[in-house]
């Protein structure tokens, strides 16, 4: 069974940083392209940034590049996402998500973990 | 405002059958593969329709997708109090080098 299991998330002040951690399992997660995707309260779905399986193809939304950095470790079977200069605008339920296609270019995001919440307020 | 438009609410009664648009341009729909997903209060997005038409398994087939030019569409038939959901179509733009998703459609099912 797939399972994915966001970690990380929680209340910052803007400007300052916070590190998610997507946990997965069930799957060969060193063949998967992954991705972030988050949900601002009451709000639509907001496409993050995307992983290729081997690391080496990486996009980002125009609203986080520059500020945001994903990642991922094969051998731990873990995607991370890296938030620095975080703004309240960033305040959303964030999801990992595995994506259906060995390429980046897509939203086929096939299998979602439960989310963590980001916070960012003074 | 979303890059690809929905509309914000559609409703039908149970058992009717209903559509819901998704519209974009040529640098987005008009040349990608077009997704949909479902989400039931309070849970993550569940994905319904990929690659424009195709299900998932474990995806009834009362769920159907389907593109044309630079708009696709997400039929349900048969409709269940259990479809009551907000539904996004979402799909790759080129000029943007992003995910693009629509604002969201919220059913009812009367």
């Amino acid at each position: 069974e797939v399972q994915l299991v966001e970690s990380g998330g929680g209340l910052v002040k803007p400007g300052g940083s916070l590190r998610l951690s997507c946990a997965a399992s069930g799957f060969t997660f060193s063949s998967s392209t992954m991705g972030w995707v988050r949900q601002a309260p009451d709000k639509g779905l907001e496409w993050v940034s995307s992983i290729s399986n081997s690391g080496s193809y990486i996009y980002y939304g125009d609203s986080v590049k520059g500020r945001f950095t994903i990642s991922r470790d094969n051998a731990k079977n873990s995607l991370s996402l890296q938030m620095n200069s975080l703004r309240a605008e960033d305040t959303a339920v964030y999801y990992c998500a595995t994506i259906r296609s060995n390429f980046v270019h897509t939203t086929n995001f096939d299998y979602w973990g439960q989310g963590t919440l980001v916070t960012v307020s003074s | 405002q979303s890059v690809l438009t929905q509309p914000p609410s559609v409703s039908a009664a149970p058992g009717q059958e209903v559509t819901i648009s998704c519209s974009g341009s040529s640098s987005n729909i008009g040349n990608n593969y077009v997704s949909w997903f479902q989400q039931l209060p309070g849970t993550a997005p569940k994905l319904l329709i990929y690659d424009n038409n195709k299900r998932p398994s474990g995806i009834p087939d009362r769920f159907s997708g389907s593109k044309s030019g630079t708009s696709a569409t997400l039929g349900i038939t048969g409709l269940q109090t259990g479809d009551e959901a907000d539904y996004y179509c979402g799909t790759w733009d080129r000029s943007l080098s992003a995910g693009v998703f629509g604002g969201g459609t919220k059913l009812t099912v009367l």
